[in-house]
């Protein structure tokens, strides 16, 4: 089955800075992912989606970036602002409907 | 327009005892999602379902663990008998359609003691 994963559990990222958040994925018939973020006891929030047939799409102040011949994505949070300190998740969306995360990746701003 | 909502926020059950989660969808959306999450780690999938039907129970333990979405009123999750691994958050999310955005709620954490 597929799996999606990060290379990295935590990131810690100086306020204004830029924040580069990797994830790989192991299924290359995937064509939909997501990124979400998830403040310390809330639900995931929707960041922003991709599919298979794109390379690059941009949001405001991030972009998602997937390369489908290494299977990696990532998300770029253009400065970095304390309100950014979250986890954030990669998902993969199969079957259309079935959601698989990542583990996360705890994004930690300094002032 | 309201988010989804879930209740109880917060359940504290005994060993053996049952657990009720109830989950609103957004308005307009027929598809929920139920997904658990343990601590330190990411969200599992567990039941998809649509107006009265089960879509896809395939991350369900087959035992203590059933799932409805009845034609009105909340989705329920139940689970029976609960012992100490069934402690996590779940997480209930909805959609339009499929294919598409999924929007979570605020999750219920449960917490077996």
């Amino acid at each position: 089955g597929e799996s999606v994963g990060l290379h990295l559990p935590t990131l810690s990222v100086q306020e204004g800075d830029n924040s580069i958040i990797n994830c790989a994925y192991s299924n290359s018939a995937s064509d939909y992912f997501i990124w979400y973020k998830q403040e310390s006891g809330k639900g995931p929030q929707f960041i922003i989606d991709i599919r298979s047939n794109m390379d690059k799409r941009q949001g405001q102040r991030v972009t998602v970036l997937l390369n489908k011949t290494v299977k990696h994505l990532s998300l770029q949070i253009a400065a970095t602002q304390p309100g950014d300190s979250a986890v954030y998740f990669c998902a993969e969306n199969g079957d259309d409907y079935k959601l698989s995360f990542g583990a996360g990746t705890t994004v930690t701003v300094r002032a | 327009n309201a988010g989804v909502m879930q209740n109880p926020r917060h359940l504290v059950r005994r060993r053996g005892q049952e657990a009720r989660l109830r989950c609103s969808p957004m308005k307009g959306h027929s598809h929920v999602y139920w997904y658990r999450q343990l601590p330190e780690e990411g969200l599992k999938f567990m039941v998809y379902l649509q107006k009265e039907n089960i879509i896809d129970e395939s991350g369900m333990p087959k035992e203590r663990f059933s799932a409805e979405f009845p034609k009105e009123g909340p989705s329920i999750l139940r689970i029976q008998q609960v012992v100490r691994g069934d402690s996590a958050a779940y997480f209930c999310a909805s959609s339009p359609g499929r294919g598409v955005e999924q929007y979570f709620g605020p999750g219920t954490r449960l917490t077996v003691t």
